[in-house]
């Protein structure tokens, strides 16, 4: 499988649960990144990740927690999420922090919290 | 003040015609790069054309060019010969001082609706 895969694609989950989203790229690339989408509000860069190091935080709430075992993956955990937070969440991966051209986004995962 | 404005939330066009979707963004950057991308219902961002800060000429990817102003700090999406798979989201993003790995801002999107 090529490109960046995303899942779950839907997730629907409750303020007091805990999920992850997943996703995974088959491209080589050293720079991973998770985003938020909100209806009609750009799209909200959360975390940048190069070489599995944390290099930045756009002032997330700590609701939110990446990780990045390895070069391959990375992951969102989520717990007490808000109704806000509701938003289709894409990941995109980049051979590295200064790639122009090769920005790769998933396919996104659409999360409702009810 | 925001970055990108893409002022157009939502747009038709015909089949076969041609449209142009409006982008203006704001940076004081001498070097930067000017993105459109592609989002259709499935989700995924697809990557369509980029135009470097420095480029002269105006770039091209098949159907679409990009019709670069720099004075005007436009960088309008155009689509010739509209197809009904074009009807998706359109991004423009830009990146600023690309070589020190800045983050993308993404403007709001237009929504493309082709019509047979």
């Amino acid at each position: 499988e090529t490109g960046v895969t995303q899942t779950p694609r839907h997730l629907v989950m409750g303020m007091t649960n805990k999920k992850s989203l997943k996703c995974e790229q088959h491209l080589g690339h050293n720079a991973m990144y998770w985003y938020k989408q909100s209806a009609k509000k750009p799209l909200e860069l959360m975390f940048v990740y190069s070489l599995e190091e944390r290099v930045e935080n756009n002032s997330v709430p700590s609701r939110f927690s990446p990780e990045c075992p390895n070069s391959s993956h990375l992951f969102l955990h989520l717990h007490t999420l808000q109704p806000e937070d509701s938003a289709l969440y894409l990941c995109a991966s980049s051979q590295d922090r200064t790639d122009i051209y090769g920005y790769t986004f998933g396919s996104g995962t659409r999360l409702t919290v009810v | 003040a925001q970055k990108i404005t893409q002022t157009q939330p939502g747009m038709f066009v015909q089949e076969k015609e041609a449209v142009t979707l409006d982008c203006t963004y704001d940076t004081s950057d001498q070097s930067y790069g000017l993105f459109w991308y592609k989002q259709p219902s499935s989700g995924e961002m697809i990557f369509l054309i980029y135009q470097g800060s420095y480029d002269e000429q105006n770039a091209t990817e098949g159907r679409y060019s990009l019709n670069f102003q720099k004075a005007r700090k436009s960088a309008n999406l155009v689509i010739s010969a509209s197809q009904l798979g074009d009807s998706a989201m359109y991004f423009c993003a830009m990146r600023e001082s690309p070589n020190t790995g800045n983050q993308f801002y993404f403007g709001t999107g237009t929504s493309l609706t082709v019509i047979p």
